[in-house]
């Protein structure tokens, strides 16, 4: 069962690059790996799904090494309407409606004027 | 565009009550889900469902029970509450093949 390890916190500037990495030492071959921001009181949305190397879309990039034991969110520009939590989800598919889902614990990003 | 509701955004009820929480979908999704989320701890999986009457346990099942009768619907059950349930309830649905999870507003409850 993957296991999944965040940063607790990230501050960031107006305007800069974040990037925040999960650690999934333990992933399954057919595991995706998804990544949801959430405001307070609200539900999660998703952001972005990757299996391996690089995925974009117009809201972030995703960059999975070779190994896959890990993941990093890319967050382009950021303003202050990113500041939320940031998980990551490892879901594994055994067949016959069998899954396990690993969230992490979440990343707080404050973004600072 | 893809909707997940739940039935109450915020609610209070008293030690020993049974709290149904519902969720309804209209993605025609085979899986449905129950977490409850609590500061520290994130997400937790309470149960969940890959079919009609179908339902497997999550990480923690204790004091809860689910009913899922129609595809779109997935209730969870509180069948004598207690402080410790107080938290926010989440659901969300999948399609098959282990893909995205679409996720509710979220249920804040309060238990007394």
């Amino acid at each position: 069962l993957a296991k999944t390890t965040q940063p607790i916190s990230m501050d960031s500037y107006e305007g800069q690059e974040v990037n925040i990495t999960c650690s999934h030492n333990n992933i399954a071959t057919n595991d995706y790996i998804t990544w949801y921001q959430q405001f307070p009181s609200q539900g999660p949305r998703f952001i972005i799904q990757g299996y391996k190397t690089k995925v974009t879309n117009e809201v972030a990039s995703l960059f999975i090494p070779a190994d896959r034991k890990s993941s990093t969110l890319s967050l382009p520009r950021v303003s202050l309407s990113d500041t939320a939590v940031y998980y990551c989800l490892v879901v594994t598919y055994s067949g016959a409606g069998s899954y396990q889902l690993t969230f992490g614990k979440g990343t707080k990003l404050s973004v600072i004027p | 565009d893809v909707k997940v509701t739940q039935s109450s955004r915020y609610l209070v009820k008293r030690t020993g009550e049974k709290v149904f929480l519902e969720c309804v979908q209209d993605m025609d999704h085979e899986n449905m889900f129950w977490y409850r989320q609590d500061p520290g701890l994130g997400l937790r999986l309470i149960y969940f469902s890959y079919d009609v009457k179908m339902k497997e346990k999550g990480d923690i099942p204790e004091g809860y029970s689910v009913s899922r009768e129609k595809k779109e619907r997935f209730s969870l059950i509180l069948e004598s509450a207690s402080t410790n349930q107080t938290s926010m309830y989440l659901c969300a649905s999948m399609g098959d093949g282990g893909e995205t999870q679409y996720f509710g507003p979220g249920t804040r409850l309060l238990v007394l």
